[in-house]
């Protein structure tokens, strides 16, 4: 079993079309990021989080340290959202990140 | 400011050739993580290096992969007599302190063994 669960892997909504991701690990953590690869393949972090809730632009991650759970929602979802979403982990007491498989989000007009 | 920089961008090796890639941090930053992402597969750690220290290679594999930051100069991930397995993209990536700082990824390099 990974020690970081995405889910679903495969995501497919119609524009407007309030999205969510989850991320389930399984090891102590001191943060948690959520990134999202373009289809190029250029990755962008777009938050992270040790606990409570973070907001940019139409994009909120929530992180449960108890149930170490992680959401990522997008509201009013674009095609140019279009692309795979990768949740990771900092173990507690180290200085990698563990990732998730990713969730492949296409969102069409 | 510019961002992380990765050179070159494709890179494309015979089996037993050397392959060297190099990262430029971002400004200010003295952190540096190294990630392989196989074909279809996620991303996956392979070594965090400060200013001319490895502090953790456990992701590296035993053989044939090393990796450097000088004092001056770029990160170099050299991989030496690759095979045809070592094909994927690696991606580069720097903080301002530790892993649990936001790290700023490179637009990483494809390599391509043949």
């Amino acid at each position: 079993k990974n020690e970081v669960e995405q889910s679903p892997q495969n995501l497919t909504a119609q524009e407007g079309e309030f999205i969510t991701i989850n991320c389930s690990y399984s090891v102590g953590i001191s943060a948690l990021h959520w990134l999202q690869q373009h289809p190029g393949g250029g990755i962008v972090s777009l938050f992270m989080l040790s606990s409570g809730k973070k907001k940019h632009g139409r994009l909120i991650a929530t992180i449960n340290i108890q149930e170490k759970h992680s959401s990522l929602h997008i509201t009013a979802s674009h095609p140019r959202d279009s692309a795979v979403y990768i949740c990771a982990v900092s173990p507690r007491g180290t200085d990698k990140l563990i990732f998730g498989t990713g969730t492949r989000l296409q969102v069409f007009p | 400011n510019a961002g992380v920089m990765q050179n070159p961008r494709h890179l494309v090796r015979r089996r037993g050739q050397e392959a060297r890639l190099r990262c430029s941090p971002m400004k200010g930053h003295s952190h540096v993580y190294w990630y392989r992402q196989l074909p279809e597969e996620g991303l996956k750690f392979m070594v965090y290096l400060q200013k001319e220290n490895i502090i953790d290679e456990s992701g590296m594999p035993k053989e044939r992969f090393s990796a450097e930051f000088p004092k001056e100069g770029p990160s170099i991930l050299r991989i030496q007599q690759v095979v045809r397995g070592d094909s994927a993209a690696y991606f580069c990536a720097s903080s301002l302190t530790t892993a649990t700082d936001t790290q700023y990824f490179g637009p990483g390099t494809r390599l391509t063994v043949l």
